[in-house]
């Protein structure tokens, strides 16, 4: 079957870095997402990830082992509204979008 | 504003009624998809549209129709809603079916009772 686990929920300090991981098992793969989703709002894109490797884009990196089934979102610098949930969705050979439960990632001051 | 537009925003409905979920995109996307969110889970795909035209069933389909006359509209419709379909719904769009990413409407939270 297919499945993305990644944690249930993250504490980190302001300022401070943080990793969440993410594992995938699709059938077929074409490319991992993150997504970021504020508390009653919508989703909104933050990476995606085809080929191994690391993808910076400011304060948020993602990196990608295609052979281990393994991803990871890294946020340096953490700000207060960085507290969100954070998505993870792998891409299956039909092109259809495979989504993790989500993140919670709590800041505190 | 160019984006994807959900309507209701919310929506309390008693069960066994008929309910339309509508969603617009003004992008010109082919790709719409309708995802239910609950808490815990993961969005699940109920139904998508690769093109005008064409769609298809996702992971959780049955209970739901969709339709897709034209590029922009794309709404999904309860024959006969049940309690556990208590859920919030979004919207999404993309350009193409490969590694383009998906843009969200704001969701509709539905509530049936």
């Amino acid at each position: 079957g297919q499945n993305i686990d990644q944690p249930t929920e993250m504490t980190a300090t302001e300022g401070a870095i943080v990793q969440i991981n993410c594992t995938y098992q699709t059938s077929g793969f074409n490319g991992l997402f993150w997504y970021q989703q504020h508390a009653g709002e919508a989703p909104t894109f933050l990476s995606y990830n085809v080929l191994d490797g690391l993808e910076e884009k400011g304060r948020f990196s993602s990196f990608l082992s295609r052979s281990k089934g393994y991803s990871y979102l890294l946020l340096k610098e953490l700000q207060m509204k960085d507290s969100a949930s954070y998505l993870c969705a792998a891409m299956d050979s039909n092109y259809q979008l495979i989504w993790g439960a989500g993140t919670k990632l709590i800041i505190k001051p | 504003i160019a984006g994807i537009t959900q309507a209701p925003t919310s929506q309390i409905l008693a069960a066994g009624r008929r309910m339309t979920l509508r969603c617009t995109q003004d992008m010109r996307h082919n790709a719409m998809y309708w995802y239910r969110q609950d808490l815990g889970l993961g969005l699940r795909l109920i139904h998508y549209s690769n093109t005008a035209g064409t769609t298809g069933k996702g992971e959780v389909p049955d209970g739901y129709s969709v339709s897709r006359a034209n590029t922009d509209d794309f709404p999904l419709t309860l024959a006969s809603a049940v309690p556990s379909q208590t859920s919030v719904y979004f919207c999404a769009s993309s350009s193409g079916t490969g590694g383009t990413e998906a843009f969200f409407g704001q969701g509709t939270r539905l509530t049936v009772v």
